[in-house]
């Protein structure tokens, strides 16, 4: 089935570490995005692509990196610059052929302590 | 800029009443699609209605129906004969279509439904 995947549902990281979140999608869409979402919080993009090797950053962009070297993977890094990087993260794709439709992942709820 | 706003934070109900989820939105753009998403628990985003800004129709899919209305920039959501499973938080969400590949999100209405 076609569909975003995102891995692991849970993770756990000390402060002070990297932590890398994994987003994968086989439904040939050429754009791809990353969401934070607090508790009672809406979601704010983080970082977005819309190409191959290409990306740019969004309204929270601090402390966090990316890449997109397939169209199919866009990995998300929390560093340890991110001062608050305990949230549930969530990643979308979308067609860019004008049906203007956005697919999102299960999500990564990722905790520091 | 682009602007959805959905002013009720959370609504509390007791099952088999009907809810309305309000959203107002803000575009200068004359072509937009409009979503509404449900966030269960588990935290995945479900699409459930799309429209664009020709099309004023409203629509019912079983108990959910959506009234479209441009007059006042308003797409609300409406849930009738509320049940437990509606419990979640809804999103609203407009897409502009003037060159913009990121969609503008409201910040969400959680809806509980008591049994």
């Amino acid at each position: 089935d076609g569909g975003i995947t995102q891995s692991p549902k849970y993770l756990f990281r000390k402060e002070g570490q990297n932590v890398t979140l994994s987003c994968e999608q086989n439904l040939n869409h050429d754009a791809m995005y990353w969401y934070r979402q607090d508790p009672g919080q809406g979601l704010r993009l983080i970082y977005y692509s819309q190409i191959v090797n290409d990306f740019q950053k969004g309204d929270i962009a601090e402390g966090y990196s990316v890449s997109r070297e397939k169209k199919e993977s866009f990995p998300l890094t929390v560093t340890s610059a991110q001062k608050n990087p305990t949230a549930f993260y969530l990643c979308a794709s979308s067609s860019l052929e004008g049906i203007y439709e956005q697919y999102f992942g299960p999500g990564t709820r990722l905790t520091v302590t | 800029a682009q602007k959805v706003t959905q002013a009720q934070t959370e609504i509390s109900v007791v099952e088999k009443e009907d809810v309305t989820l309000d959203c107002v939105y803000e575009t200068r753009d004359t072509t937009y699609y409009l979503f509404w998403y449900k966030q269960p628990p588990s935290g995945e985003l479900v699409f459930l209605i799309r429209r664009n800004s020709f099309d004023e129709q409203n629509e019912i899919s079983g108990r959910y129906s959506w009234n479209f209305q441009k007059s006042t920039s308003s797409f609300n959501f409406t849930i009738t004969a509320s049940q437990v499973v509606d419990s979640a938080v809804y999103f609203c969400a407009l897409w502009s279509t003037g060159g913009s590949y990121i969609p503008t999100f409201g910040r969400g209405t959680s809806l509980i439904v008591h049994p």
